[in-house]
């Protein structure tokens, strides 16, 4: 069974641009959840989906960050414009409920 | 908000050496707590949930324990690839979102 699948593994953009990140979370689950990872802050959730629906956003730092799931298949996040401390590995996770989720490998963004 | 605090920070142990990692929490009504683990450069990997005082869970080397304050994920006779980033992380029963606690990094030299 194929994963959580993350694109792309790795991103460096400078400060101003757009940038943007995939999702395909496991056949079947209908719950995604979008995490950041950083060493100051460790894993703190930016948003969550429900059967496509978003459930609870209060983890987005601010207006320049964006997060959609037109289909159960696939998400994306979006940082417009990205800044320096934008930097960190993002995480997709997926679940078929409230139980355990399922993290996929992880973005990681570099702002210069 | 819930709280969750994980002790100790970092801990290095020698192959066999048997130890334990703590990790305290404060939720509003506990539905579940997880334990994950991580290697350097991927994403958690899911090891056990818990869902009421009294209940533990066993994999391998490693079992997990839960009280209404706390759980301890004891690792028994510990090999070099066991050495990686604990991460454990509540979940309120009304609520699908985990919070995580900063994790123990665990070193286990052969």
């Amino acid at each position: 069974d194929a994963g959580v699948i993350q694109s792309p593994r790795h991103e460096v953009t400078e400060m101003g641009q757009e940038v943007t990140l995939r999702c395909k979370p496991i056949s079947g689950h209908n719950s995604l959840f979008w995490y950041r990872q950083t060493m100051m802050r460790g894993l703190e959730l930016l948003i969550y989906f429900n059967n496509n629906v978003p459930i609870d956003d209060s983890g987005m730092p601010e207006d320049r960050f964006s997060a959609k799931m037109p289909n159960a298949s696939f998400s994306t996040l979006k940082i417009q414009p990205s800044e320096p401390r934008d930097s960190a590995v993002y995480f997709c996770a997926s679940s078929s409920g409230p139980w355990e989720q399922y993290f996929g490998p992880g973005t990681r963004l570099t702002v210069t | 908000e819930d709280q969750v605090t994980q002790s100790p920070e970092a801990l290095r142990l020698q192959e066999g050496e048997s130890s334990s990692l703590n990790c305290s929490y404060t939720v509003s009504g506990l539905r579940g707590l997880f334990w994950y683990r991580q290697d350097p450069g991927k994403g958690p990997e899911f090891l056990f949930t818990l869902y009421s005082a009294g209940e533990e869970k066993e994999k391998e080397r490693l079992k997990a324990t839960l009280t209404k304050k706390e759980s301890f994920l004891h690792i028994t006779a510990p090999k070099p690839e066991d050495s990686a980033t604990y991460l454990c992380a509540v979940q309120a029963s009304n609520d699908y979102k985990l919070s995580f606690g900063a994790g123990t990094t665990v070193t286990v030299r052969a």
